[in-house]
């Protein structure tokens, strides 16, 4: 079944920098990656996600990348704010599969 | 004006106790989800429900009962409660099935089990 890796577990930035989080997959029949944010003691919910037939995607200071051949995806926060600060959180589904698989969370702190 | 709602939002119980957990979405949604999210974060599938129809079940020990009476409510009774079971567990919706398709979800239930 499908596996979902994410990476780091937790990321410190600057406020003003830019943020990475980058996640893998291992069905090659994945086609739907989207991104859940999850702030403290608060339900996770969806900011971005983006298609297999899309490379790229992009909405405000949030942009998301996809490299269907080495089953890899990337988001990217620029110029980070304190209230970027929570849990992101990747997943991947395909048709098939029926469900939505998610890594394992990446703990981001915007220090002021 | 919550999409997805689910009851209680905290429940502290002993172990061996049976409860259950409510949820109910006013989107119109075919599909709905019972998520564990355990203390590192963790969030994994436990059920998924199409239009009342049981369509899967993660290898979830069969002391958790789901129950869709229709496709707007999803219950979940947890029988013989352990220590294990502690976590948020949280309720989800979708347009349709096959996963891939946005998850809205509730507010989530922590469960504490003493």
């Amino acid at each position: 079944g499908e596996n979902v890796e994410q990476h780091p577990s937790t990321l410190s930035v600057q406020e003003g920098d830019s943020a990475v989080i980058k996640c893998t997959y291992s069905d090659s029949a994945s086609n739907y990656f989207p991104w859940y944010k999850q702030e403290l003691g608060k339900r996770p919910q969806l900011i971005i996600d983006i298609r297999s037939n899309v490379g790229e995607k992009k909405d405000q200071r949030i942009a998301v990348t996809l490299n269907k051949t080495a089953k890899h995806f990337s988001l990217h926060i620029t110029e980070t704010q304190p209230e970027d600060s929570a849990v992101y959180f990747c997943a991947a589904s395909s048709n098939q599969g029926g469900k939505l698989i998610f890594g394992q969370g990446t703990e981001l702190s915007v220090k002021p | 004006d919550t999409a997805v709602s689910q009851t209680p939002k905290y429940l502290v119980t002993q172990m061996g106790n049976d409860k259950s957990i409510k949820c109910e979405q006013n989107l119109g949604h075919d599909t709905m989800y019972w998520y564990k999210q355990d203390s590192k974060k963790f969030l994994k599938i436990m059920f998924s429900y199409n239009n009342k129809e049981l369509i899967i079940n993660e290898t979830v020990p069969n002391r958790f009962s789901p129950k869709s009476p229709d496709k707007a409510h999803l219950n979940l009774h947890i029988n013989s409660l352990e220590l294990g079971d502690s976590a948020v567990y949280f309720c989800a919706s979708s347009p349709r099935t096959g996963g891939n398709s946005p998850l809205h979800f509730g507010n989530g239930t922590r469960l504490t089990v003493t």
